[in-house]
């Protein structure tokens, strides 16, 4: 299966520990998406990244929240003191850009996400 | 700005008969506008995309939406539902440079 790949599928953890998560694109794909998506809601945007840059963070990842992208590949997603409320799937997603900076007129191809569950 | 308004949280129809989905975007400029499907345990999968072409967009399995400028829609649409088309789905907007904004979804129930 060449599609995108989340691990772990599920985590849980307790208040104030830290978590990780990592996420591999499809190989030729330029940008690297994270969602967050809770119960009842739609995915919501953290962050992005074209190539190893992070172009674009959203108000929602807060200090305690870091995304790397170091050699434009794979990403990690990490968790710093971890609080309930950050429970929720966190999605990655992935698509190709012919320009940098391009609009978004094409399709994100979604993994299957990373279940968090905050004791 | 940029936001999508899901109408209906939940959906239910009888296999066979139409499935209508309801969504109304708000945007600054020239949206681009899809709907994406979540199966239970899998990944978001593209089901069609405007894009500022032809308004009324072909998706996979049967499905099409029409874009509304006047109305600000882009209803999702199927002329007859088949079990395998329970799931949620997601009406998303982009405008210009911006990353995708998501609706709440709508969960369709399709019953024998």
């Amino acid at each position: 299966d060449t599609g995108v790949s989340q691990d772990p599928r599920h985590k849980i953890t307790k208040r104030g520990q830290n978590v990780t998560f990592r996420c591999d694109p499809i190989s030729e794909h330029n940008r690297l998406y994270w969602y967050r998506q809770t119960l009842g809601q739609g995915p919501e945007f953290l962050t992005y990244f074209q190539n190893e840059a992070q172009l674009e963070k959203s108000r929602l990842l807060s200090d305690r929240f870091s995304a790397e992208r170091p050699k434009g590949s794979f990403s990690t997603l990490e968790i710093q003191r971890t609080e309930q409320g950050d429970s929720a799937m966190y999605l990655c997603a992935s698509s190709l850009r012919a320009l940098a900076g391009g609009p978004n007129t094409g399709e994100l191809f979604f993994g299957e996400g990373s279940r968090l569950t905050v004791l | 700005a940029q936001s999508v308004t899901q109408l209906d949280s939940h959906v239910s129809v009888s296999e066979g008969t139409p499935v209508l989905l309801r969504c109304n975007y708000s945007s600054s400029y020239s949206p681009s506008l899809f709907w994406y499907v979540q199966h239970p345990n899998k990944g978001l999968q593209l089901l069609l995309k405007y894009t500022s072409a032809a308004t009324l967009v072909k998706g996979i399995n049967g499905f099409e939406a029409e874009f509304k400028k006047s109305e600000t829609s882009f209803h999702l649409t199927k002329p007859s539902a088949h079990m395998s088309d329970a799931a949620e789905y997601f009406c998303v907007v982009s405008s210009g440079y911006s990353t995708l904004t998501f609706g709440k979804g709508t969960m369709l129930l399709v019953s024998p």
